[in-house]
């Protein structure tokens, strides 16, 4: 099965920091310019929230401080000026429809 | 706007049966895949199951092949999950979601349901 691993585990950021997230894919999620990857926003108590797919293409409506990117087996999630509602849970899934559906374990960005 | 809400959970003894529901409402809800994502206490997420439109695709997790059927009746925009010799480990909070693949084909869970908490324990 594919497994997919996320660091670090949790970060401490205060507001305004660049705060950034990597997943790593235990095998080839793309093909050609395709990245299947995407990135949730988890706030307490709350569903999950899509925030980028394809690895770097902004869910509608999402601010743009959030960015992605990465190919092939690592990816990465960027948060730049981190805002008050940006503390939460970031997890990343792999969407290859090829693959079992798997999600990182988390990164919890806590204020410092 | 579009809505999923999750129905049915509870407390059930280990070894028991539960049939969660998911009511769908905004959408043609017979264009979409669906999924069930669960989420243990204080853990992460775990993909469950999907079954395609039309039912033509299914697939499940390792973790839970056999104990549980997931199905849909379109009529009445609802998704199911049926889930049998539950175990401690079930326990969880378990979404509905709506599985987008027109961006790229890739499975993309654009909206969730709040969650309908399932514990198993005697």
């Amino acid at each position: 099965d594919i497994q997919m691993t996320q660091f670090p585990s949790s970060v401490s950021a205060s507001v305004g920091d660049r705060v950034t997230i990597t997943c790593r894919a235990s095998q080839d999620i793309s093909q050609g310019m395709t990245n299947w990857l995407a990135w949730y926003q988890q706030r307490p108590g709350k569903a999950p929230k899509l925030l980028i797919y394809g690895a770097s293409s902004l869910e509608s409506g999402v601010s743009s401080r959030f960015s992605g990117s990465g190919s092939g087996t690592e990816f990465t999630l960027t948060i730049n000026s981190l805002q008050p509602e940006d503390f939460a849970t970031y997890y990343c899934q792999q969407a290859n429809s090829f693959l079992p559906l798997a999600f990182g374990g988390g990164t919890k960005v806590e204020m410092k | 706007q579009v809505q999923l809400v999750e129905s049915g959970g509870g407390l059930v003894k280990p070894g028991g049966s539960l049939r969660l529901s998911c009511e769908a409402s905004g959408f043609t809800f017979s264009d979409y895949y669906m999924t069930w994502i669960r989420q243990a206490p204080g853990m992460g997420l775990e993909w469950v199951a999907y079954i395609g439109s039309g039912r033509r695709f299914i697939k499940y997790a390792d973790s839970v092949q056999g104990r549980v059927t997931i199905s849909r009746d379109d009529a009445k925009n609802s998704l199911y999950l049926e889930m049998n010799t539950l175990r401690a480990e079930d326990t969880a909070l378990y979404y509905c979601g709506r599985v987008d693949r027109d961006r790229d084909s890739g499975y993309y869970v654009d909206t969730w349901g709040q969650g309908i908490l399932v514990t198993v324990s005697s």
